[in-house]
């Protein structure tokens, strides 16, 4: 069974600064895992996702990696701004299962 | 861009009651999927449907749920007897025809139970 988490829980971060989210996974036969953004009240907007036979991908500032072999997935983002503040989510499937995994998120604050 | 819309945003419903939450998923999506988020709580997989039916459920979803895609374009989830342990924020998403895709969430609908 597939279980995911995010720590820490809460990370506050200069405006300017690079900074890195951690996610992890037991079941290292995975088949995608995706990056999300939650505002406050809202829903869940995609970032990133990448496939099992991908080592990262990127997107504008943000850059998300993926190594199975250690169960790990970071989400690297470049020059942060106080509209990255967020709650972001990272999601996993499996070989054969579409559902996602949910992690319990990490709360970013970038302060002006 | 095309994007998931959920409607109601917010229900409020006496226990007891059926409830309906109403998805209108992205054109051309063929995997639709029901999540539910407890407040503070992780994001939980509730059901899967594909080509017309059920493709997987979890523990939760015994029952008192049910889902539909009555005229191709909604994708509706009924909880029949609504009991305080439901109130949660109910988001549907949906995914093109390869798993490979990514999973489009809608807004959500928080449903709160009295």
């Amino acid at each position: 069974k597939q279980e995911v988490t995010q720590i820490p829980a809460a990370l506050s971060v200069p405006e300017g600064e690079n900074l890195v989210l951690n996610c992890s996974f037991t079941d290292s036969a995975i088949y995608n895992l995706q990056w999300f953004r939650q505002d406050p009240g809202k829903g869940l907007t995609s970032l990133l996702l990448i496939q099992s036979s991908q080592r990262e991908q990127t997107s504008g500032r943000l850059n998300a990696s993926l190594d199975k072999s250690s169960g790990r997935s970071t989400l690297y983002i470049a020059a942060s701004q106080p509209g990255d503040s967020a709650t972001y989510l990272c999601a996993a499937s499996s070989f054969g299962n579409e559902k996602l995994t949910f992690g319990t998120g990490t709360r970013l604050t970038i302060i002006p | 861009e095309p994007e998931v819309t959920q409607t109601p945003s917010h229900q409020v419903t006496q226990m007891g009651q059926e409830v309906i939450l109403r998805c209108v998923p992205i054109s051309n999506h063929l995997y639709f999927y029901w999540y539910r988020q407890i407040l503070g709580q992780k994001v939980e997989f509730l059901v899967s449907f594909y080509n017309n039916e059920i493709s997987e459920k979890s523990e939760i979803f015994d029952d008192q749920f049910s889902v539909e895609r009555p005229d191709g374009s909604n994708f509706t989830l009924k909880i029949r007897s609504t009991k305080l342990e439901d109130s949660a924020m109910y988001f549907c998403a949906s995914q093109a025809g390869n798993s490979n895709q990514p999973q489009h969430f809608g807004d959500g609908t928080r449903l709160s139970i009295l």
